[in-house]
């Protein structure tokens, strides 16, 4: 069965600085990935996904994602964080189910920027 | 707005009754998915429809049942309510019975169980 762990519970950065929130899976094919943001209060908005091709790949709101098949890794990066970024940001990974491909979410990243 | 219309917003229900959760998909969505989110066990999936009939299941408990209707909106029901069924439950919708392409969620139904 696919999995998704996230190691990082919280992430404090200052605004202005660079961001990267890691995200590791497992997965015996070849996965579909992808990153949702949750502002509080709010349910989840789709980043961005990876299916299949180039490896780097751009999201909303200035966020991309580079997928690592060696390391089982599809961390997401930002170069510069603002204070509206300030959410939980959860990785998933798609697999086949019954017909249908549903995601595996991690438990999430809490992001905080400080001023 | 994401599309995706979920009611009521709050609820707050006593031990031992039932609730009913409704979700309206994005127009031109097919697929209806529900999702329990909790402190304790993340974001868990529950249930798929897609153009009114059960797709894919998940972590749903058998006090808990879905269905979708002709026009498409989905409802899960929630019986017999223990303190544990207390948290927040998503709708999320996509237009095939595919959610490779990502879903679009609502805001949510936050379920209080006292």
């Amino acid at each position: 069965a696919q999995s998704v762990t996230q190691p990082d519970i919280h992430i404090t950065v200052s605004e202005g600085a660079s961001l990267e929130l890691r995200c590791n899976y497992s997965y015996g094919a070849t996965p579909y990935l992808f990153w949702y943001v949750q502002s509080p209060g709010q349910g989840l908005q789709l980043l961005l996904k990876y299916f299949s091709g180039d490896t780097l790949v751009q999201g909303i709101k200035g966020f991309e994602a580079e997928f690592k098949r060696s390391q089982s890794s599809f961390n997401l990066r930002k170069p510069s964080v603002h204070w509206s970024d300030a959410a939980e940001y959860f990785c998933a990974v798609g697999s086949p189910s019954g017909g249908s491909y549903i995601p595996t979410f991690g438990r999430g990243t809490s992001l905080i920027v400080h001023p | 707005d994401s599309g995706v219309t979920q009611t009521p917003k709050h609820l707050i229900t006593a031990t031992g009754q039932r609730v009913t959760l409704r979700c309206s998909p994005r127009s031109g969505d097919l697929s209806v998915y529900w999702y329990q989110q909790s402190l304790d066990q993340g974001l868990q999936f529950l249930i798929q429809y897609y153009n009114g009939e059960e797709r894919a299941k998940g972590n749903i408990l058998e006090r808990f049942s879905a269905q979708q209707f002709p026009d498409l909106h989905s409802e899960l029901n929630l019986s017999s309510l223990e303190l544990g069924d207390s948290a927040l439950y998503f709708c999320a919708s996509s237009a095939a019975g595919t959610s490779n392409y990502g879903y679009t969620f609502g805001s949510g139904t936050r379920l209080t169980v006292v």
